[in-house]
């Protein structure tokens, strides 16, 4: 079975530095791991995919995650936070023989002025 | 092209009574997810459609349900609401079934008395 852990419920950074939110992911086959943004009173956004290529990955908005398998993490990182960054973030498995989607606990980024 | 849309965006029902939510997709694709976001669960898989097939479900009871059309859109339905239901209801569609990366309408938000 596939299951999600964010490490952090919120996360608090000033604009113009580092932004870091963890992931951690359990998974039974070769996962897929997304990262989503969810905006007050708005849907998902999808920010980033990884799909066993380049453990890399680049998204949208600055943002790009890591896939680290001895580590099983996918944490997601962005050198410089905006304003508009302030959201939730979800970090999302889905097994390769089961395409359902779970989704961790979210964690909510506020950014200072 | 358009994204995908849920109608209503926002109904009051009272305890007992039913309700049916629709999405349409993305144009073009086949596959239907449903989610139920609340602040104690979080998100949580609903079930998915293709090819007017339900073809993974979540552990929810009986009283979800939910159907595909042949132009792939999608209805649930939640008989006998319980106050618990009261929830951010989401959509989600993908070019086909199989296919992890998903597209969110902006959710259904239900609130029951």
């Amino acid at each position: 079975a596939q299951s999600v852990t964010q490490l952090d419920s919120h996360v608090s950074v000033s604009e113009g530095t580092p932004v870091l939110l963890r992931c951690n992911y359990s998974s039974s086959y070769s996962p897929s791991l997304f990262w989503y943004v969810q905006h007050p009173n708005k849907g998902l956004q999808l920010l980033l995919k990884y799909t066993s290529a380049a453990t890399l990955v680049k998204g949208i908005n600055g943002f790009e995650a890591e896939f680290k398998k001895s580590e099983t993490s996918f944490h997601l990182t962005k050198p410089s936070a905006h304003m508009s960054d302030a959201a939730e973030y979800f970090c999302v498995v889905s097994d390769q023989g089961d395409y359902k989607l779970s989704f961790g606990a979210g964690t909510t980024v506020t950014v200072r002025a | 092209k358009a994204g995908v849309t849920q109608t209503p965006r926002y109904l009051i029902k009272t305890r007992g009574q039913q309700v049916t939510l629709s999405c349409s997709p993305i144009s073009g694709h086949r596959s239907v997810s449903w989610y139920q976001q609340t602040p104690g669960q979080g998100l949580q898989f609903l079930f998915e459609y293709f090819s007017e097939t339900q073809r993974n479900k979540g552990n929810f009871p009986g009283r979800f349900s939910g159907r595909q059309f042949s132009n792939s859109r999608s209805e649930m339905n939640v008989s006998t609401l319980e106050l618990g239901d009261s929830a951010l209801y989401l959509c989600a569609s993908s070019l086909g079934w199989g296919d992890n990366e998903q597209f969110f309408g902006p959710g259904t938000r239900l609130t029951v008395l």
